[in-house]
């Protein structure tokens, strides 16, 4: 089974720090993505990867950045975090063009941050 | 941003009650839909890869249909457990690989 790792289950910062949420999958899969959710929203796409070294904008890049230097490896980096980034992060994992567009996502089991 | 709906936001049902929910997205540049499952405390699971129209997709209780045409999908329960209560996800695909996902309906299911 694929397994997607998040690093930590629940984290809390203070507004201006700079945060680290880290996220690694055995499976050899080319593509990474975070997503965040909110109460009553669905998944949003921050940003995803399909290589090593590569980042595409999701729908909401804004006061993110993204890092995948191994291809087990994607961070997702708030530079200055703020309290309406408080919610519950995602990071998920498909195989690539080697795969199938086709196959689906597989889920870390979450991040949820809280930023005061 | 494509637009994906889900509908119902939320659902209460009864033990033994059959229930269904849709899905709705564009209609161009339709590669996959997926269903997910996503219980409290747990990541989402995929339920259902569906790729060409017409397509429907069983799985035990759960079963799917897809109408690419007209740009919808139906996800059906039948006879709903407590276990069953979780929010389902769909997620449209085009052929970048990257998904969209429509904002989940939440199913309670009561004993």
């Amino acid at each position: 089974d694929v397994k997607v790792t998040q690093s930590s289950r629940y984290l809390v910062k203070r507004t201006g720090e700079k945060v680290f949420l880290e996220c690694v999958q055995d499976m050899d899969h080319e593509n990474m993505f975070w997503y965040r959710q909110d109460p009553g929203l669905g998944l949003r796409l921050i940003y995803f990867s399909y290589d090593v070294k590569m980042k595409e904008k999701g729908d909401i890049p804004e006061g993110y950045s993204v890092s995948r230097e191994k291809k087990e490896r994607f961070s997702l980096i708030l530079e200055s975090a703020s309290t309406n980034q408080t919610s519950m992060y995602l990071c998920a994992s498909s195989p690539g063009t080697g795969g199938s567009y086709n196959s689906p996502l597989h889920f870390g089991n979450g991040t949820r941050l809280t930023v005061t | 941003i494509l637009n994906v709906e889900q509908s119902p936001q939320s659902l209460h049902v009864q033990e033994g009650d059959s229930t269904n929910f849709t899905c709705s997205f564009p209609s161009s540049n339709f590669y996959a839909l997926h269903w997910y499952r996503w219980e409290t405390a747990k990541s989402p699971e995929a339920l259902f890869v569906m790729t060409l129209n017409g397509d429907e997709k069983k799985k035990g209780r759960i079963s799917a249909t897809l109408n690419t045409k007209e740009g919808y999908s139906y996800l059906y329960i039948k006879g709903s457990q407590p276990e069953d209560s979780a929010t389902y996800l769909c997620a449209f695909n085009t052929n970048a690989g990257k998904s969209t996902f429509g904002d989940g309906t939440t199913l309670t299911v009561k004993p």
